[in-house]
């Protein structure tokens, strides 16, 4: 089945202890990106890749960092996790031949203490 | 600020009726789309429109674009209680289109 996975789905942690949210598409896209959502914000773009070892800042980048070092698999870092940092992260990907449609993984909900 | 922003926020009707949802966005784009999501689930793309087209269907929806008021709408005809769900308009705007920026949404409640 074609899908973007997301582990964790539900996290809780403390002020400062580094985590990864993995992000895992089975379609062979080229694009992939990350989202938190919040309330009365939407979702914002954290950072975005357009292949392998190629990834940019999308609008909210601080706190996170990323890497893209096989096609399928584009984890999200947060070195030094803060209470902000808390919200509803979300994984997506699209497919080579352009950067339209965007298949949305479940989502990773994730409480910084 | 966000590219695209949706009104209203919230919208309640009952089944059957047609529901109407607006995007306004505030730079030139190469396409605009809207996503449903799902109460806690991933996003799901439901329709594309490209910046050259004017008006786009698929199913129960309709997609207007107006580029001159840089504005859209997405109509749910004879809506149905399984089309609760927030749904965002996703504007793609940039030389290479690689950026997608959302708006918050408009939460639409259908009434059995």
């Amino acid at each position: 089945e074609a899908q973007v996975t997301q582990n964790p789905r539900y996290l809780i942690t403390v002020t400062g202890k580094k985590l990864t949210v993995t992000c895992s598409q089975n379609m062979n896209h080229e694009y992939m990106s990350w989202y938190r959502q919040d309330p009365g914000l939407g979702l914002r773009q954290i950072y975005y890749s357009m292949n392998v070892e190629v990834t940019d800042k999308g609008d909210v980048p601080e706190g996170y960092k990323v890497s893209r070092k096989e096609k399928r698999n584009f984890p999200l870092i947060l070195e030094s996790p803060s209470p902000n940092q808390t919200s509803l992260y979300f994984c997506a990907s699209s497919p080579p031949q352009s950067y339209n449609e965007q298949f949305f993984g479940p989502g990773t909900r994730l409480t910084v203490l | 600020s966000q590219q695209g922003e949706e009104d209203p926020q919230a919208l309640s009707i009952q089944e059957g009726e047609n529901a109407t949802m607006n995007c306004s966005y505030k730079t030139s784009i190469n396409n605009l789309q809207w996503y449903r999501q799902n109460s806690g689930r991933g996003l799901v793309h439901l329709i594309l429109i490209r910046s050259n087209e004017r008006e786009k269907h698929s199913g129960r929806l309709r997609v207007t674009l107006d580029t001159s008021k840089k504005s859209s709408s997405l109509l749910i005809t004879a809506s149905r209680a399984a089309d609760t769900a927030s749904y965002f308009c996703a504007t793609r705007f940039g030389t290479s289109g690689s950026r997608l920026t959302f708006g918050e949404g408009t939460q639409l409640t259908v009434n059995p």
